[in-house]
């Protein structure tokens, strides 16, 4: 069966610093990927996915993401935190033929002035 | 283009009471619709699940249900609440096979008193 690990619960980086939010899943056979965030009280908005292709994912909101097949990771980055990006964010994973997505724990992001 | 609804946003009802969530779809066909809880600091649980009309998967046994009497409607209910029903309640929904991920509505903040 397949799991995510999220590396930190919380995370703190200084606005205009690099943001990494580490992403480890378990799967079988070839994943799909997903980085979804959530702001207070409101539902969670897909930031960016890899089904195939190219491994190095590009999303909204200057998110990006690698899958790394060789570590089982699917880390999620941005060069340049701004304080609009303090939220929630969830990395999750599902298999091909599967009818329901398996979600990590979540990383809040705090993002210091 | 697809669209989900879920309401009420936020509901206060005392323990005893009776609960009725619903959730629509428009835009689409068929859809997969899911039912999640979001509990303080317990990250996303999959309650309820289905693929079809009157097709549930319940992921846990617990004091709610789900019904799906329309193809793009999905309800969550319980009889009697209790005060560990208290959470964000989230409804989504998901194109068979998963590939572009979940939609997620805006959710609902249940509070048991």
């Amino acid at each position: 069966a397949q799991s995510v690990t999220q590396l930190g619960s919380h995370v703190s980086v200084s606005e205009g610093a690099l943001v990494l939010l580490r992403c480890n899943y378990s799967s079988s056979v070839p994943p799909y990927l997903f980085w979804y965030v959530q702001y207070p009280n409101q539902g969670l908005q897909l930031l960016l996915k890899y089904t195939t292709g190219a491994t190095l994912v590009k999303g909204i909101n200057g998110f990006e993401a690698e899958f790394k097949k060789s570590e089982t990771s699917f880390h999620l980055t941005k060069p340049s935190a701004h304080m609009s990006d303090a939220a929630e964010y969830f990395c999750a994973v599902s298999e091909i033929g599967d009818d329901k997505i398996i979600f990590g724990k979540g990383t809040r992001l705090h993002i210091l002035p | 283009s697809q669209t989900i609804h879920q309401w009420p946003a936020t509901l206060v009802q005392p323990v005893g009471s009776p609960l009725s969530l619903e959730c629509t779809v428009e835009g689409t066909s068929n859809p997969n619709l899911y039912w999640y809880r979001q509990a303080a600091g317990r990250g996303l649980q999959l309650l309820f699940y289905s693929v079809g009309i009157g097709q549930i998967s319940s992921e846990v046994p617990q004091n709610l249900s789900a019904s799906r009497p329309q193809d793009r409607q999905f309800i969550l209910s319980s009889k009697k609440l209790l005060l560990s029903d208290s959470g964000f309640y989230l409804c989504a929904w998901a194109t068979a096979g998963l590939l572009s991920g979940y939609t997620f509505g805006s959710g609902t903040r249940l509070t048991v008193v």
